[in-house]
């Protein structure tokens, strides 16, 4: 299994350019989550899902968008890039067992750099 | 106030050393805490959950103290791939579902 995979791994991008980072796991997971890391903070949630056809927002959904139109598959949208937007960004998921839910399987992560 | 806090570090210590970092969480609402492992530019993993009685696996003890609000992690006779950074994780069931608040992480350096 090759647990969640994120493409691509690092992407440069200018201001108000457009972008799609993919995220694909193979657990069979329901719920799946975007968050984004930057340095002397912890790990942000964007947008998550609890399932295919349903999106929620999390902590800074400002300026992204998402979709899961597969269980396997979510997708973070930029529409219109801006500097603020240069973080990591990682995607992870869990069961939605209780007593799993609380344990997320990371992606290896998307360095986005926007000039 | 930061929902996780920890102390940042870095934390150099040298092989064989024990060494323990805590973490303070603010909600007291919360229901459950892990640990999680982050190397230099990868992503997390989990190390292990916060048992109320406390719980080891290995060189790690966990402890969570719910009256006075924080988590500590003990690593026993470290070796130099503990190497990491350390990130506290509280998880609060609110109605959109399990919220996992990371702290901004310990970092540990274990050396020669």
């Amino acid at each position: 299994n090759a647990g969640v995979t994120q493409t691509p791994k690092f992407r440069v991008l200018k201001t108000g350019q457009s972008m799609t980072l993919l995220c694909a796991q193979d657990m069979n997971h329901e719920y799946m989550y975007w968050y984004r890391q930057d340095p002397g903070m912890g790990l942000r949630l964007i947008h998550y899902s609890v399932g295919e056809g349903t999106t929620a927002k999390g902590e800074v959904p400002d300026g992204y968008n998402v979709s899961r139109l597969k269980k396997q598959n979510f997708l973070l949208g930029l529409e219109s890039a801006a500097p603020s937007q240069t973080s990591v960004y990682f995607c992870a998921s869990s069961s939605s067992r209780p007593g799993n839910q609380e344990t997320q399987y990371f992606g290896p992560g998307t360095r986005l750099l926007v000039l | 106030r930061k929902e996780v806090e920890q102390d940042p570090g870095p934390f150099n210590v040298p092989e064989g050393a024990t060494v323990a970092f805590n973490c303070t969480y603010s909600n007291s609402a919360s229901q459950s805490f892990f640990w999680y492992r982050q190397d230099c530019r990868k992503e997390p993993k989990l190390l292990m959950s916060v048992y109320s009685s406390g719980n080891e696996d290995g060189r790690f003890t966990a402890q969570l103290n719910r009256a006075s609000q924080y988590i500590s992690l003990l690593i026993r006779d470290s070796k130099l791939s503990d190497s990491a950074t350390y990130l506290c994780v509280v998880n609060l069931l609110t109605g959109g579902g399990n919220k996992l608040t990371f702290g901004t992480g310990t970092q540990l350096k274990v050396e020669l």
